[in-house]
């Protein structure tokens, strides 16, 4: 399988928990994407990286949400003192960037991560 | 701010029906990007086309068609002679030239019925 994989699939965790989810992008994807997912509603941008640096890093990101991508490979994203309101699908979706020209810009999704906050 | 509208929340159609679904794009950029997603029930975004703004040539593949109309800030899909494996949650989104700032629409249900 050489598509995104996120882990874990669900997660169930108690309020005031921390939580980290994993992401692997496709090998040679040099940019990885974090989203969050609402029900009902459209992706919300939460942060990317372009190999290991974190170039850009929405509003929603409070500062309980950190990312990381070390060796510019998988990503984790680490959610401090959980609250109800996390409860939500975390999407990660990777794509290549080239330099000196035309950025490709598709990007492709993992299943996600639901996360369930009680 | 960059936004997009997908003002059609559900569309319903029998099959073989052709539907159009709409996206209407805000942005002060003069270069930016233009996609659309699938997201089946089985919850997993699958990419269908991206789009450079310099290019308004309408695109078709397949069953599937695009147009861009930059006049009007629109880019709409339609699926022609719809399926039942059509249905899904469709999503038109928006980002600028370095693939930054991007930008979902809040999707529209489609449900093809037998």
């Amino acid at each position: 399988d050489t598509g995104v994989s996120q882990d874990p699939r669900h997660k169930i965790t108690k309020r005031g928990q921390n939580v980290t989810f994993r992401c692997d992008p496709i090998s040679e994807h040099n940019r990885l994407y974090w989203y969050r997912q609402t029900l009902g509603q459209g992706p919300e941008f939460l942060t990317y990286f372009q190999n290991e640096a974190q170039l850009e890093k929405s509003r929603l990101l409070s500062d309980r949400f950190s990312a990381e991508r070390p060796k510019g490979s998988f990503s984790t994203l680490e959610i401090q003192r959980t609250e109800q309101g996390d409860s939500a699908m975390y999407l990660c979706a990777s794509s290549l960037s080239l330099a000196g020209g035309p950025a490709l810009l598709d990007q492709y999704f993992g299943p996600g991560t639901r996360l369930t906050v009680t | 701010a960059q936004k997009v509208t997908q003002a059609q929340t559900e569309i319903s159609v029998v099959e073989k029906e052709d539907v159009t679904l709409d996206c209407v794009y805000e942005t002060r950029d003069t270069t930016y990007y233009l996609f659309w997603y699938k997201q089946p029930p089985s919850g997993e975004l699958v990419f269908l086309i991206r789009r450079n703004s310099f290019d308004e040539q309408n695109e078709i593949s397949g069953r599937y068609s695009w147009n861009f109309q930059k006049s009007t800030s629109s880019f709409n899909f339609t699926i022609t002679a719809s399926q039942v494996v059509d249905s899904a949650v469709y999503f038109c989104a928006l980002s600028d030239n370095y693939g930054q700032n991007f930008v979902f629409g809040p999707g529209t249900r489609l449900s093809v019925l037998p």
